[in-house]
């Protein structure tokens, strides 16, 4: 596609259920990044793809939360027995690397409300 | 460990106004930084980039500083309109394979 594809673009769930969240890259970047954003705060970095190399999962908050990449391109998000806190909009972006002026292209994001 | 830290957190600022706002990066080695903006509801998009061989890079009326020797960098936004009201975040690569560092972002609000 054109750009970075996020879905569902909001999500109400209730305490306790399991969430999926999905990226669709764009075509090609090698690169994958979640970010979680509250309300009014900054982006909280939660996981990065690298191509084929492991991932780096030093943001992700509690073993609630996982993420996959399959085959190198689309990634889902899940989380697991969600709780308020989790709220937020989620945010997902690719780059291609390898470049000098690499730019991260970032989707709409999902906004999940945990009610 | 690479850290990207902005200044202020908040910025509030009359219709028509300047403003500068502050980053400063511990990340090396160094490739690019660059300035993000992002909208609310909206996820950022970049608005300069700049190498570490450039000091000064402009795109309209904002116009993006770097200091690599201190490892600084400010994004200064001339005559300010309420389109400007965003989040700006500055963004530094250490190398072109490695993981992009965010900083946390300024939100800057432009009032009539």
């Amino acid at each position: 596609g054109a750009g970075v594809s996020q879905s569902p673009s909001n999500k109400v769930t209730e305490k306790g259920k399991d969430v999926e969240l999905r990226c669709d890259p764009i075509s090609g970047h090698t690169a994958l990044y979640w970010y979680r954003q509250s309300l009014g705060q900054g982006l909280e970095f939660l996981i990065y793809f690298q191509g084929n190399s492991a991932p780096d999962k030093s943001g992700l908050p509690s073993d609630r939360f996982s993420a996959e990449r399959t085959g190198g391109s689309v990634s889902t998000l899940t989380i697991q027995r969600t709780q308020q806190e989790d709220s937020a909009v989620y945010l997902c972006a690719s780059s291609l690397l390898g470049q000098m002026n690499t730019e991260a292209f970032f989707g709409q994001g999902t906004r999940l409300t945990v009610v | 460990k690479n850290q990207v830290e902005q200044s202020p957190q908040s910025l509030i600022i009359l219709e028509g106004k300047n403003c500068t706002l502050q980053c400063n990066y511990t990340v090396s080695p160094f490739s690019n930084l660059r300035w993000y903006k992002q909208d609310t509801g909206r996820g950022p998009v970049s608005l300069t980039i700049m190498t570490f061989s450039e000091n000064t890079k402009s795109n309209g009326r904002y116009t993006a500083t770097l200091d690599a020797d201190t490892k600084q960098s400010s994004l200064h936004i001339t005559a300010s309109q309420l389109s400007d009201s965003a989040s700006y975040i500055c963004v530094v690569t250490p190398n072109r394979d490695d993981k992009i560092i965010f900083g946390k972002g300024t939100r800057l609000h432009i009032l009539p």
